[in-house]
């Protein structure tokens, strides 16, 4: 099964830009969607299909994806945004979905 | 806007099977696919499996020998179980509904925490 990795931590000063990537052999030729979480709560949809943003979600939120490598990328962090942040893609071949390890984002 | 909620026991004992069930208001489960998602303590997120429309249903390997996910539409509901567990199962359970070709979860019940233990 499809697998990806993230890194386990992010930091970031407010008002700084924030970049947490997902790697996955030729991830670029799937469709990476991005969630939040923040403790105690349920994952919340930020990115969807690479760099569309759901209806409510800011647009400091942007994501990118090509070769091995998809990047969620926030600008202008808040104190708000240090949450948990996961990336997810539907394996077409066995129809899996497939979370990866998820990043702490912390802001300093 | 669809809302979707957890319900079951917090509390299983080893080699029991974890019941939970997933209530969806404000929407049909008929054309989209509603997925269980679980997140052990400290953990990252494990997708479980899926269950669509009349009850095609597909699993992660990792669990599928012990997982069942059946649907009860005249309730709007829909339901998990995984027998024999352990305490490795000890997790929160969310459901989720998948909304587009490229299965992303839209919509998130806010999860129930559930505890194998004697």
């Amino acid at each position: 099964s499809f697998e990806l990795t993230q890194p386990p931590s992010v930091s970031a000063a407010p008002g700084q830009t924030a970049s947490i990537t997902c790697g996955g052999d030729n991830i670029g030729r799937q469709s990476v969607h991005w969630y939040q979480q923040k403790p105690g709560q349920a994952p919340v949809l930020v990115v969807y299909d690479d760099s569309e943003r759901p209806s409510g979600i800011a647009e400091r939120f942007s994501g990118s994806n090509s070769g091995n490598t998809a990047t969620l990328t926030i600008s202008r962090v808040e104190a708000g945004d240090e949450a948990d942040y996961y990336c997810q893609v539907w394996d077409s071949v066995s129809d899996h979905r497939v979370f990866g390890g998820g990043t702490n984002l912390a802001v300093l | 806007q669809v809302q979707l909620q957890e319900s079951g026991p917090g509390l299983v004992k080893p080699a029991e099977t974890l019941s939970l069930t997933c209530t969806v208001s404000g929407g049909s489960l008929s054309t989209y696919y509603w997925s269980w998602v679980r997140q052990p303590p400290g953990k990252g997120l494990e997708w479980i499996g899926y269950i669509y429309n009349s009850g095609t249903t597909t699993y992660n390997p990792s669990l599928k020998s012990r997982v069942t996910i059946s649907v009860h539409a005249a309730k709007n509901q829909f339901s998990l179980r995984l027998s024999s567990v352990s305490a490795a199962d000890t997790a929160v359970y969310y459901c989720a509904r998948e909304y587009g070709g490229n299965a992303r979860f839209d919509n998130w019940g806010p999860g129930t925490l559930v505890t194998v233990s004697s």
